[in-house]
Parts: C-alpha cells; sequence; structure tokens
C-alpha cells in the first residue's frame, strides 16, 4: 500500500537558518503530494501541493519538488523566523488507492530567536 | 465556505459515558476523513468515508467506536463507553476526488 516517510523530529534550528525536511513516498499510482503545517493548538492547513512529477509547490517563502525519480517530496525554507515552529506533515493522495489522503509522521520543527 | 466545522471544540467526559463528536464537511467534497491526534501516537486515520460510504475503518480501535455519515453534509464519531485512554484532539477533514484535505479546528476530548 502507499506510505509516507519523514525525517524524524524534533528539529531546532536558529532563526534565518536553511531549512529542509525530508519526505519519501511509495505509491502505487501517480500521486498528488502535499505538505501541511500545524500550529500549536490548530488543526492542519496545507501549506503547499504539487500534482505531477518536477512540479515546485511554493508558499510563505517554503518549496518542495515533486521527484518521481526518487520519490521524494523534500520541504525548504531559505531563511527560518520563530513564526514557523510548527509541525510539518508530508501527504499523498492517490486516486488509484480510494481516494485516501495518506499522512507521515509529523515533523516538530522549533526556531529560536 | 466556512470550511469544516467540528463540534463541540472542548469535551470533558467522565469514563463511561458515550460521547459524540459531531462534523460539517466541505459542500461539494465527496470524502470524509476522522483522525486521532495524540503526542504519544501522532496522528491516526480512524475511518474514511467517500460518497457518504465507509471505505476503510481499519483505523477505528475498537468497537467502542463507531462513525456514521447519514449524508453528505453531516457526520459523527461515537465513542461507547468512553476511556481515560481516548483522551486526543479528534479531527474531520474533507477532500474532492485525489485533491487535498482540508482540516476541521478539531474536538479536544478529555475523559476523566
Amino acid at each position: 500500500g502507499n506510505s509516507v516517510t519523514q525525517m524524524e523530529g524534533p528539529v531546532t534550528l536558529s532563526e534565518e537558518a536553511f531549512l529542509t525536511i525530508n519526505c519519501t513516498y511509495t505509491a502505487t499510482g501517480y500521486p498528488s503530494l502535499f505538505w501541511y503545517v500545524q500550529y500549536p493548538g490548530e488543526g492542519l492547513q496545507l501549506l503547499l501541493k504539487a500534482t505531477k512529477a518536477d512540479d515546485k509547490g511554493s508558499n510563505k517563502g517554503f518549496e518542495a519538488t515533486y521527484r518521481k525519480e526518487t520519490t521524494s517530496f523534500h520541504l525548504e525554507k531559505g531563511s527560518v523566523q520563530v513564526s514557523d515552529s510548527a509541525v510539518y506533515f508530508c501527504a499523498l493522495s492517490d486516486q488509484g488507492e480510494d481516494d485516501k489522503v495518506i499522512f507521515g509522521p509529523g515533523t516538530s520543527l522549533s526556531v529560536i530567536p | 465556505d466556512a470550511g469544516v466545522i467540528q463540534s463541540p471544540r472542548h469535551e470533558v467526559t467522565e469514563m463511561g459515558q458515550e460521547v459524540t463528536l459531531r462534523c460539517k464537511p466541505i459542500s461539494g467534497h465527496n470524502s470524509l476523513f476522522w483522525y486521532r491526534q495524540t503526542m504519544m501516537r501522532g496522528l491516526e486515520l480512524l475511518i474514511y468515508f467517500n460518497n457518504n460510504v465507509p471505505i476503510d475503518d481499519s483505523g477505528m480501535p475498537e468497537d467502542r467506536f463507531s462513525a456514521k455519515m447519514p449524508n453528505a453534509s453531516f457526520s459523527t464519531l461515537k465513542i461507547q463507553p468512553s476511556e481515560p485512554r481516548d483522551s486526543a484532539v479528534y479531527f474531520c477533514a474533507s477532500s474532492r476526488t485525489g485533491s487535498e484535505a482540508f482540516f476541521g479546528q478539531g474536538t479536544r476530548l478529555t475523559v476523566v
């Protein structure tokens, strides 16, 4: 079946540092890929998405590129802020698997001033 | 659209009581998901509906948990009887086929 793997957290960075959170997936079909963010005390929000190979999703300075050859969708940001402290979830949706949205375990990010 | 609406936002109940969580998905979405989130286990998919039909309930922890979707605009998750280990944040999410899921604000359940 389909699955999503993320790098283990928690991740702690200083403000303005470069961020990478790795995500790889396994899918039987041709999935759409997503990054969600969950701020403390809130629900999950869609951060960015990509629907086909080599697509780059971007939002709020975050970027991720759909790499079919490496089955990856790594999240990056060039300069993190304290307000980026949150839990980040990689996810996929594959129409070949009953349209179920599958989430990775989440990676907690703390940005310190 | 107001987004996915869950109620109540907070629920505190005594062990053994019945708890019902409610969800109104986004209009036009044909998939609905119930998730449970805890510090220990992270985000767990409990059950997934497509066009009001339960497709995958393998994540439902045990018979004490049940979920229904009587129509396209409403779903419930019921726990009977509740236990302290059911304490968690329960999220409802909805989506269109093959697209991203939109989450509600969650219901924080505390069973004492």
